[in-house]
């Protein structure tokens, strides 16, 4: 595609149910990482992917969070049992060169996750 | 964590007048990059400065680095109504980084 796609784009769950956000990158873009941003924040890196491989995970927040790309094209980043202070923007990017220096990123809309 | 502070946290203008973000941070850095995020929408790079680069132009976009002061600018010159978003700097941990790190950014609104 022509750029970074992510769905759902809006997802509501209430309080202990899983959820599963997917990003489809660039065709042939190496590096795909995973950010998340609160209302009125920056964006804060969760996860990173050099194709397949999960190289860097520091960034989630807890053993809840699960985030797979295992065919080094699409990534889909998984929620366990959410909870309220999950509710946040979950971006999408990725990169033609290889993480550390990877140059531009081109980002996805996001998807919006609100949990009741 | 967060590895730039962009100052001020809001800024408001008038169409044609000119708008100046600043950005620190705190690690040895390879480059620095600003983006550019509009409500509800994902962030688009603007423009990338390298540690050893001093100014960049492009368009109506100046940015500066100044690496020992850990601290960067970005100006925007002749704003329009449509420059009104947020501008994010992020950088890479030199010698330990692997991602972008982000910071808090700057809310420019721009009225005609």
């Amino acid at each position: 595609g022509a750029g970074v796609s992510q769905s759902p784009r809006y997802k509501v769950a209430k309080r202990g149910q899983d959820v599963a956000l997917r990003c489809d990158p660039i065709s042939g873009h190496v590096s795909l990482f995973w950010y998340q941003q609160a209302l009125g924040q920056g964006p804060e890196f969760l996860t990173y992917f050099q194709n397949e491989a999960q190289l860097d995970k520091s960034g989630l927040p807890s053993d809840r969070f699960f985030a797979e790309r295992p065919e080094g094209s699409v990534s889909t980043l998984k929620i366990q049992r959410t909870q309220q202070e999950d509710s946040a923007v979950y971006l999408c990017a990725s990169s033609l060169r290889r993480g550390g220096n990877t140059g531009e990123l081109f980002f996805g809309e996001g998807s919006r996750l609100t949990v009741l | 964590s967060q590895q730039g502070e962009e100052d001020p946290q809001a800024l408001s203008i008038q169409e044609g007048e000119n708008a100046t973000m600043n950005c620190s941070y705190k690690t040895s850095i390879n480059n620095l990059q600003w983006y550019r995020q509009n409500s509800g929408r994902g962030l688009v790079h603007l423009i990338l400065i390298r540690s050893n680069e001093r100014e960049k132009h492009s368009g109506r976009l100046r940015v500066t680095l100044d690496t020992s002061k850990k601290s960067s600018s970005l100006l925007i010159t002749a704003s329009r109504a449509a420059d009104t978003a947020s501008y994010f700097c992020a950088t890479v941990d030199a010698q330990a980084g692997t991602a972008l790190i982000f910071g808090k950014g700057t809310t420019l609104s721009v009225s005609s």
